[in-house]
């Protein structure tokens, strides 16, 4: 049973497309958030919820709209795709008092 | 905000060797992240540490909270080991939910 899974794995789509990047957690915790891999394999925080409340936006294009249904999911819209949003994106789940992470298997998404 | 720095940004050695990878960060935290990431792979969790040292096979983590510095050792190094080893702290001291601000890496090579 994975513990982050996110869907799908790979994502390749033309420029000005909208699409959405799922992710579910069956660890319990109460925070998720998303994480932007560049192509220098730099990783940066997106966004993060803490059951079901955005915290942290971390000066992200409004072109991305994070949804979070409930505590187990966090999704990731993209609207008008860019090229510079080719990335590899995480999701990861903690528990706040614990701070321990866990990360899903990551989205490579390639926008032509 | 927290800055992390990490050093070497690549390492090469030879299997057995041990090998040391370095993070100092600017804010005072109450734990620390190593994440290891093999090429084309997920990231995996190796250590979170708030005081002292740590332990898991031949990995070692230490941390010295006053001087906001940490290390990940690995003895006698194996090609396996051949991974990118992120350093990670929560982006303010308060950690919580705000998320992880990251190392740009250690690209390490163990050569057979």
């Amino acid at each position: 049973d994975t513990a982050v899974s996110q869907t799908p794995k790979y994502l390749v789509t033309q420029m000005g497309n909208d699409k959405s990047i799922k992710c579910e957690q069956n660890l319990g915790h109460d925070t998720m958030y998303w994480y932007k891999q560049d192509s220098k394999k730099f990783l940066k925080i997106m966004f993060s919820y803490n059951n079901k409340e955005l915290i942290i936006n971390e000066t992200v294009p409004n072109r991305f709209s994070p949804k979070s249904p409930d505590k187990a999911h966090l999704n990731l819209h993209i609207n008008s795709l860019e090229l510079g949003d080719s990335a590899v994106y995480f999701c990861a789940s903690s528990q706040p008092s614990v701070y321990g992470y866990t990360f899903g298997s990551g989205t490579r998404l390639t926008v032509v | 905000k927290n800055e992390v720095e990490q050093s070497p940004q690549n390492l090469t050695a030879q299997e057995g060797e041990f090998i040391t990878i370095n993070c100092s960060y600017s804010v005072g935290i109450s734990a620390l992240h190593w994440l290891q990431q093999h090429p084309g792979g997920g990231i995996v969790s190796l250590f979170m540490l708030s005081s002292g040292k740590k332990k898991h096979g031949r990995l070692i983590a230490t941390i010295n909270i006053q001087e906001k510095h940490s290390s990940l050792h690995i003895t006698a190094s194996h090609p396996r080991d051949s991974a990118v080893y992120i350093c990670a702290a929560p982006m303010y001291s308060g950690g919580g939910a705000d998320g992880l601000t990251f190392g740009k890496g250690t690209h390490l090579i163990i050569q057979p």
